[in-house]
């Protein structure tokens, strides 16, 4: 079975500080890997995406990850926040050849001045 | 381009009752997808559509049924309404290269 676990509910940060959220999977087949955002009252928004290729992953707003099969992990991070990143982050899997999405169950991002 | 599009963004219901929650999409998407957020529990999938004319069950089917009205549209029905599906419901569509887009969500209460 399919599984995605987002250890951290909450992440308080100062603003300019660097962040880190981590997110690791179960999967017996190959994934493709996803981080979207959500800002308050709104759809979710995607962040970045692996599909193939290089495991280091550049999206939007300055934020990346990094795929790992070893660890089934794929952590988010960016060296330096602003106020504006306040938001929740899904981490999102699904497997090759398969049409079903597993999100984990959030982290919210709170940036403090 | 409106991308994916919700109706209703707001409804309350009384146990019972039903509704549509109507979702379309102009970005030619064969897969369609009905998500329900719950606080801590992040999305769950309750229906998908993998193309035109077809449906499945996801996570959490039981209370809804879905129609693929055409490659556009992609409806959720809640025949009987129940407190326990008050929540916020997204639509989304996926491309070719497997990321998805979302709508704006639905807010339902059911009293």
């Amino acid at each position: 079975a399919q599984s995605v676990t987002q250890l951290d509910s909450q992440v308080p940060v100062f603003e300019e500080a660097p962040v880190e959220l981590r997110c690791n999977y179960s999967s017996s087949v190959s994934v493709y890997l996803f981080w979207y955002v959500q800002y308050p009252n709104q759809g979710l928004q995607l962040l970045l995406k692996y599909l193939s290729g290089s495991t280091l992953v550049k999206g939007i707003n300055g934020f990346e990850a990094e795929f790992n099969k070893s660890q089934t992990s794929f952590h988010l991070r960016k060296p330096s926040v602003h106020i504006s990143d306040t938001a929740e982050y899904f981490c999102a899997v699904r497997m090759e050849n398969f049409n079903k999405f597993y999100f984990g169950s959030g982290t919210k991002l709170n940036v403090k001045p | 381009n409106a991308g994916v599009t919700q109706t209703p963004k707001f409804q309350v219901l009384k146990t019972g009752q039903s509704m549509t929650l109507q979702c379309a999409q102009d970005m030619n998407h064969n897969s369609m997808y009905w998500y329900r957020q719950d606080p801590g529990m992040g999305l769950r999938l309750i229906y998908y559509s993998a193309s035109e004319g077809t449906t499945d069950k996801g996570e959490v089917p039981n209370g809804y049924n879905v129609s693929r009205l055409n490659k556009r549209e992609f409806s959720l029905r809640l025949e009987s309404a129940a407190p326990s599906q008050t929540s916020v419901y997204f639509c989304a569509g996926r491309t070719g290269a497997g990321e998805q887009y979302f709508g704006p969500g639905t807010r339902l209460t059911v009293t």
